[in-house]
């Protein structure tokens, strides 16, 4: 079965210094992959998405950068976080169910 | 730009039916989901509409209507476990997913 793993769970940075999320897929082969936002008590918001190794689409401009080195890796990467970067990072899969991707556990960044 | 609407807020008891309605404006849509989510947890896939209609699973059923851009969930005997914040997500091309800001839905005794 698919697994999709997300590290690390919590974060607390500082203002200023750089940042970088893996997500992992685990039994399936060239999936579409996905990082999203959500702010407290909001929806998610799609920051990337990537149908392969290399390829990576951009849908909001903002600090942020996404990198596919493999193709089960997927990298959320800053190189100066901002407090407005604060958020739960979420991980997702498209799944071969039409209309359901699979997310991962995600992580909470807190930058102060 | 591209946006979805639902309650902010429900409450209902314990046995009783619910429905969390969903209005959408979107470009290339190609059906909607709906999502739920616990405190502090990640979305969990609950339903697709790729056609009008209904569809059921379980407790569960989700409806659309493209001519009317609306889609609601609907969940029957609800229990205490149902607590959660629910939301609807247009479909893009790529399957890319536009999120509703959700619906937090209170069950109580």
């Amino acid at each position: 079965s698919q697994t999709i793993h997300q590290w690390p769970a919590t974060l607390v940075q500082p203002v200023g210094s750089p940042l970088s999320l893996e997500c992992t897929v685990e039994g399936t082969s060239n999936p579409n992959l996905y990082w999203y936002r959500q702010a407290a008590g909001r929806g998610l918001q799609l920051l990337f998405y990537s149908v392969g190794i290399g390829q990576i689409s951009s849908e909001v401009p903002q600090n942020l950068s996404a990198s596919r080195p493999q193709d089960r890796q997927f990298i959320l990467s800053s190189k100066k976080l901002l407090l407005s970067d604060s958020g739960f990072y979420l991980c997702a899969w498209r799944g071969p169910p039409v209309g359901e991707q699979f997310f991962g556990p995600g992580t909470r960044l807190t930058v102060l | 730009g591209q946006s979805l609407e639902q309650p902010s807020e429900v409450t209902a008891v314990e046995g009783a039916i619910v429905q969390i309605n969903c209005t959408y404006q979107t470009s290339g849509f190609y059906g909607l989901s709906w999502y739920q989510q616990h405190d502090g947890g990640a979305p969990t896939f609950l339903s697709y509409n790729g056609l009008d209609g209904l569809e059921e699973t379980g407790r569960f059923s989700s409806f659309l209507s493209r001519s009317d851009s609306y889609g609601y969930l609907l969940l029957q005997e609800l229990q205490m476990k149902d607590s959660a914040s629910y939301f609807c997500a247009a479909n893009n091309q790529g399957g890319k997913l536009i999120f509703g800001q959700g619906t937090e839905l209170s069950v109580k005794p």
